[in-house]
């Protein structure tokens, strides 16, 4: 059975950093494109950017290159979101979905909430 | 880069169907036959509806179907039930090498 399981909510402060995860199973982790998608409260779906974790091959969306890293450790089948300064507009829940040949998201995490507020 | 366009509600009787449009542009729907559909229930994650314009994943009920005229997919859902009322969003790969998601459409089920 394919699973993404994401890390769980988390609570920061403005400028400090986060990384948080989604971890892939049931499925050849190397092979499949990994996708991350913002969405703010109340707010709809955002595409912010997808890796192939088989030769980390990256491509952001303009407006969050720059803002946020994605990664992918193959040796633990886990693919990575991270900031290195958080704001109070990254308040929102996160996915990760996995991409089926680069056209579609055939399945997804649970979502991590990620606060920031002082 | 703009979201693909959703009519923001549309909402039925049960039993009745409904049609949601997305449009976009030629570098996107209008370019590429990889259209998909997500259904999001309230506190829930996205689910897969329809990829590649018109295909249904396993265990999604043939009463969701999808087509595209143009610059312009479809998700048509007929014999509306209650348990259809929810958030539905399209997606389209870009000749950016994106995939962008469309603004969303609010179905309620009367």
């Amino acid at each position: 059975e394919v699973q993404l399981v994401q890390s769980g909510a988390e609570v920061k402060k403005p400028g400090e950093s986060l990384k948080i995860s989604c971890k892939g199973s049931g499925y050849s982790f190397t092979s499949q494109w990994i996708a991350w998608v913002r969405q703010m409260p109340g707010k709809g779906l955002e595409w912010m950017g997808i890796i192939y974790p088989g030769d980390s091959d990256t491509r952001y969306r303009p407006s969050f290159q720059g803002q946020v890293t994605i990664s992918a450790d193959k040796s633990s089948s886990t693919a990575y979101l991270q900031w290195s300064s958080l704001k109070a507009s990254d308040t929102a829940m996160y996915y990760c979905a996995r991409s089926g040949s680069y056209r579609y998201f055939d399945y997804w995490g649970q979502g991590t909430l990620v606060t920031v507020s002082s | 880069q703009s979201a693909l366009t959703q009519p923001a509600s549309v909402s039925g009787s049960p039993g009745q169907s409904i049609t949601i449009s997305c449009t976009g542009t030629s570098s996107d729907v209008g370019g590429y036959n990889y259209v998909s559909w997500y259904q999001q229930h309230p506190g829930k994650a996205p689910k897969l509806m329809i990829y590649d314009v018109n295909n249904r994943p396993s265990g999604v009920s043939n009463r969701f179907s999808g087509s595209k005229s143009g610059k312009t997919a479809s998700l048509t859902i007929s014999g509306l039930q209650a348990e259809d009322e929810a958030d539905y969003y399209c997606s389209s790969y870009t000749s950016s090498g994106t995939l962008p998601f469309g603004t969303g459409t609010k179905v309620t089920v009367l």
